[in-house]
């Protein structure tokens, strides 16, 4: 079965500093998709960065990365030069190609997820 | 930017009650989702539709029901609600264009408390 694991329950950093956020994942499908979400405290889920399971490169979008290995399993987020508004709840999700009426269900799966602190 | 509306923001409702959590986007997307969060958990999937007229159960048990009549709406509904019920409701939606990076949209959630 597809799972997600996040062993930090909770993160703190400096604000400016780097953070690197923790997510292994358990498939025996070799087409996969990995999300990473943001959840502040208001309540609304927000998509931060997508890996493929084929993709060569890295993905990265502004102060996100995805620190991608394959072999190992794991999907880690950085956050580079942190800031205030970065404390959140960080969900990493792994998305479900199960075929299902004409395509995939896209349903996600998702980890227990970290919270971060951002310290002035 | 999304375009999905949870309505309301929060509820506090006795038990025994019927409710309808509401869910719209303007996105035009066919699949939406409902998601269940209880508080400093991850999201389970309690139900989803690809279209007007599919609705499926999700991977976690739900005693909620759905309904997709329009493809904007997707209401959630509880017909007689428990303490056991208490936690929020995240409804999503995404395109049906089968992309391997497509993402979900989220709307800002119901934290539905049942007293």
């Amino acid at each position: 079965a597809q799972k997600i694991t996040q062993t930090q329950p909770g993160m703190f950093v400096q604000e400016k500093e780097a953070v690197t956020l923790d997510c292994t994942y358990d498939t025996s499908d070799p087409s996969y998709g990995l999300f990473w979400y943001k959840q502040p405290s208001s309540g609304e889920m927000i998509f931060l960065i997508y890996q493929g399971s084929y993709d060569q490169q890295n993905a990265t979008e502004g102060r996100y990365s995805l620190n991608f290995q394959k072999a190992r399993k794991s999907a880690n987020l950085v956050i580079s030069a942190s800031q205030l508004g970065d404390s959140a709840m960080y969900f990493c999700a792994m998305r479900d190609f199960e075929g299902s009426e004409g395509g995939a269900t896209n349903k996600l799966i998702f980890g227990t997820g970290t919270l971060l602190a951002v310290q002035p | 930017e999304a375009d999905i509306y949870q309505t309301p923001r929060y509820l506090v409702i006795g038990t025994g009650k019927k409710i309808t959590l509401e869910c719209s986007q303007t996105m035009g997307h066919d699949k939406m989702y409902w998601y269940q969060q209880d508080p400093g958990m991850e999201l389970h999937l309690i139900h989803y539709s690809y279209g007007v007229n599919s609705t499926e159960k999700g991977d976690l048990s739900s005693e909620s029901t759905v309904s997709r009549i329009r493809t904007e709406h997707f209401p959630l509904t509880l017909e007689s609600a428990r303490p056991s019920h208490t936690s929020q409701y995240l409804c999503a939606s995404s395109e049906s264009r089968g992309a391997p990076n497509e993402k979900l949209f989220f709307g800002s959630g119901t934290q539905l408390s049942v007293l």
